[in-house]
């Protein structure tokens, strides 16, 4: 069985600064996946950011990175200089070795100007 | 490309009546998911498609659900003698492998009067 633990219901940071969106995971397969999707207000469900278990090296897309601590079974997303755009919420989520993805119940992160 | 597509949109009915709900995943993705998101929540893993292979129908959440895929491309998902708690959206996924990023539909929102 696998989970997915999103402890920040809500989370405001300034426009320009960085945030943390945190996540935790429980997983009994070696091999798994974690992404990061955004879901605006409008609903559309957007892939922002992919590790894999066995990646070394903490992924990377612009301003979306993936803080990856696997003894801790963290998967934490950091967005650096915030927009008003990244307005949202997140979603993480866990895929393992039966292809089923189980998601958090989110982050909404509301960016101040 | 064309991404997935969902129809329709929105649907309201009537507690007790039959719904079908469509989705028409990326060509060429083998893997096909449904989840439900209800309202201010995340998403509930319904059913997953792989290929030909059985689907994984762990998430269905009553016998009133059920859902097919014909010729390994478009699925529909069938609700049967709805009730008020169903009233929720429904998303539609694909991906490439069931283990990298999926790719939404825009959802059915469903509502249940």
């Amino acid at each position: 069985a696998q989970k997915i633990t999103q402890t920040q219901p809500g989370m405001f940071v300034q426009e320009k600064e960085a945030v943390t969106l945190d996540c935790t995971y429980d997983t009994s397969d070696q091999s798994y996946g974690l992404f990061w999707y955004k879901q605006p207000s409008s609903g559309e469900m957007i892939f922002l950011i992919y590790q894999g278990s066995y990646d070394e090296q903490n992924a990377t897309e612009g301003r979306y990175s993936l803080n990856f601590q696997k003894a801790r079974k963290s998967a934490n997303l950091v967005i650096s200089a915030s927009q008003l755009g990244d307005s949202a919420m997140y979603f993480c989520a866990i895929s393992g070795a039966g292809n089923q993805f189980y998601f958090g119940t989110g982050t909404s992160l509301t960016v101040i100007p | 490309g064309a991404g997935v597509s969902q129809s329709p949109s929105n649907k309201v009915t009537e507690k007790g009546k039959d719904v079908e709900l469509r989705c028409d995943p990326i060509s060429g993705h083998t893997a096909l998911y449904w989840y439900r998101q209800s309202l201010g929540q995340g998403l509930e893993f319904l059913i997953y498609f792989q290929g030909n292979s059985a689907p994984d129908k762990s998430g269905l959440p009553s016998d009133r659900f059920s859902a097919e895929r014909t010729g390994g491309s478009v699925s529909t998902l069938t609700i049967q003698r709805t009730q008020q708690e169903d009233s929720a959206v429904y998303l539609c996924a694909s991906s490439s492998l069931g283990f990298y990023e999926q790719y939404f539909g825009p959802g059915t929102r469903l509502t249940v009067t």
